[in-house]
């Protein structure tokens, strides 16, 4: 157990919709991971957050949006959901750079997504 | 940009063989290269790093890896292939350790044959 959650654990909606993917970090860790991953693109980086603040971005879509609460919890949005959304989603959290096991990611269970 | 090349979607070996997974990368700057495993239905359990101290890096299982900078390779190895070893490794690379980004190679499916 990494210490990382990620609710749900499972999630099949529509195209159309729009849903909300939660991740606790573990505690004390200030940085919040999203990743995407899917069969034809692999494991990709989405965006990080730091201590409720948006760190790096990566292959995002517009239609995706994320934020982290001051209880460092965060929250990815995914909206207008297409079939090609379908993947699993993983969270990760590290620890302050300058602490122990600052040098790693720890990764959540994920949370898989099916649209129909 | 980094990158991660991951040599062998699949690889098969016997119970008690050699585990050989290949991976090499590109990075502009000094890496930060990690190994994780991913069991079926699972998430991503990390089983060693590189964060540019000893070059022989030991990590969980039984498994290591060595960094050699001339080949721009970190390959994982383990002396003796497990059943429980069966599972899909990523290799993956930063530019800082916990501060940046990971670029994941396409991961290798390690099948262990009885």
């Amino acid at each position: 157990d990494s210490g990382v959650t990620q609710t749900p654990k499972h999630l099949i909606t529509a195209t159309g919709q729009r849903v909300t993917l939660r991740c606790s970090p573990r505690s004390g860790d200030l940085s919040v991971y999203w990743y995407q991953q899917s069969l034809d693109q692999g494991l990709q980086f989405l965006i990080q957050y730091y201590n409720g603040e948006e760190r790096a971005k990566g292959n995002i879509l517009e239609r995706f949006s994320a934020q982290q609460f001051p209880d460092l919890h965060s929250e990815l949005n995914l909206s207008s959901l297409e079939l090609g959304d379908s993947a699993l989603y993983f969270c990760a959290s590290s620890a302050e750079p300058g602490l122990a096991s600052a040098d790693t990611q720890y990764f959540g269970p994920g949370t898989r997504l099916t649209v129909l | 940009a980094q990158s991660v090349t991951q040599l062998g979607s699949h690889v098969s070996v016997s119970e008690g063989a050699l585990v050989l997974l290949r991976c090499n990368y590109s990075s502009s700057v000094p890496p930060y290269l990690f190994w994780y495993v991913q069991y079926p239905n699972q998430g991503l359990q990390l089983l060693l790093k590189y964060t540019s101290a000893a070059t022989l890096v030991k990590g969980i299982n039984g498994f290591e890896a060595e960094f050699k900078k001339s080949e721009t390779s970190f390959h994982l190895t383990k002396p003796s292939a497990h059943m429980s070893d069966a599972a899909e490794y990523f290799c993956a690379v930063s530019e800082k350790p916990g501060a940046q980004k990971l670029v994941f190679g396409q991961g290798t499916r390690l099948t262990i044959n009885p």
